[in-house]
C-alpha cells in the first residue's frame, strides 16, 4: 500500500530561518500532492498543492514544494520562517484517482522561536 | 463562514454507548469524506460518498460504524458500542469531483471514558 514519510517529527527554529521539511512517499505511477498546515486551535488548511507541470509549485505565506519524482519527494521550504508559522504540517498524496482520497503522513511539528 | 462545519465539536461519552456526528460540507461540493486522526498521527481515511452514494470503506471502518448521506448534502457518522479505542478526532472533508483539492471541517474530538 501507499504510504507517506515525514522524518521530522518536531522541528524549532528560530525567526528569519530557513525551513525545509521533507516528504516522501512510497508509489510508482502518477500522484497528486499535497501540503496541508493546521495551526493551533484551527481546521487542517491546504497550504500548497501538485498536479503536473513545473515542479516548483508555491503556496499561500511564502511557502513553496519541489516535486522531484526520481527522488519520491514533495519537501516543503520557506526561506524565512515567522512566529507565525508556528503549526502542524501534513504532507498528503493522492494516488487513486477514482476516489481521491487522501494518504497523509505523520506530521511535523514546526515551532518558530521569536 | 461557508465552510464544512461539524458537530459537535467535543464528545464525551461512556464506553458501550452510541455517538452519531454531524458533518455539512462546502454547499456545491458533492463529494464528502470521513477521517480519522490519533494523537501524533496524520488523518486515516474512514469512508467516501459521492452525492449520497457510500462508494469506499476503509478496513479501519468496523461494523460498529456507519456513515449516511441521505440526501447527498449533510452526513452523519454513527459509533455504536463505543470503546476505548475510538477516542479520535473525526474529521469531515469535502471536495467536488474532478477537483482534487478537500477542505476540511474542524472535526469533532471523540474521548470515551
Amino acid at each position: 500500500a501507499q504510504s507517506v514519510s515525514q522524518h521530522n517529527h518536531h522541528v524549532i527554529l528560530s525567526e528569519a530561518a530557513s525551513l525545509e521539511l521533507g516528504c516522501n512517499y512510497s508509489y510508482g505511477g502518477t500522484v497528486n500532492l499535497f501540503w496541508y498546515v493546521q495551526y493551533p486551535g484551527q481546521h487542517l488548511q491546504l497550504l500548497l498543492k501538485y498536479f503536473s507541470g513545473d515542479p516548483l509549485v508555491k503556496g499561500i505565506k511564502g511557502f513553496e514544494a519541489e516535486f522531484i519524482k526520481s527522488k519520491f519527494s514533495f519537501n516543503l521550504r520557506k526561506p524565512s520562517v515567522q512566529w507565525s508559522d508556528t503549526a502542524e504540517y501534513f504532507c498528503a498524496v493522492i494516488t487513486n484517482f477514482g476516489n481521491e482520497k487522501l494518504t497523509f503522513g505523520t506530521g511535523t511539528r514546526l515551532t518558530i522561536i521569536p | 463562514d461557508t465552510g464544512v462545519s461539524q458537530d459537535p465539536r467535543h464528545k464525551i461519552t461512556k464506553r458501550g454507548q452510541n455517538v452519531t456526528f454531524r458533518c455539512d460540507p462546502i454547499s456545491e461540493h458533492n463529494r464528502l469524506y470521513w477521517y480519522r486522526q490519533t494523537l501524533g498521527q496524520g488523518p486515516e481515511f474512514l469512508t467516501y460518498f459521492q452525492n449520497e452514494a457510500q462508494l469506499e470503506k476503509s478496513r479501519l471502518l468496523s461494523d460498529r460504524f456507519s456513515a449516511e448521506r441521505p440526501k447527498g448534502s449533510f452526513s452523519t457518522l454513527e459509533i455504536q458500542r463505543t470503546e476505548q479505542g475510538d477516542s479520535a478526532m473525526y474529521l469531515c472533508a469535502s471536495s467536488r469531483t474532478g477537483i482534487n483539492e478537500q477542505y476540511f471541517g474542524p472535526g469533532t474530538r471523540l474521548t470515551v471514558t
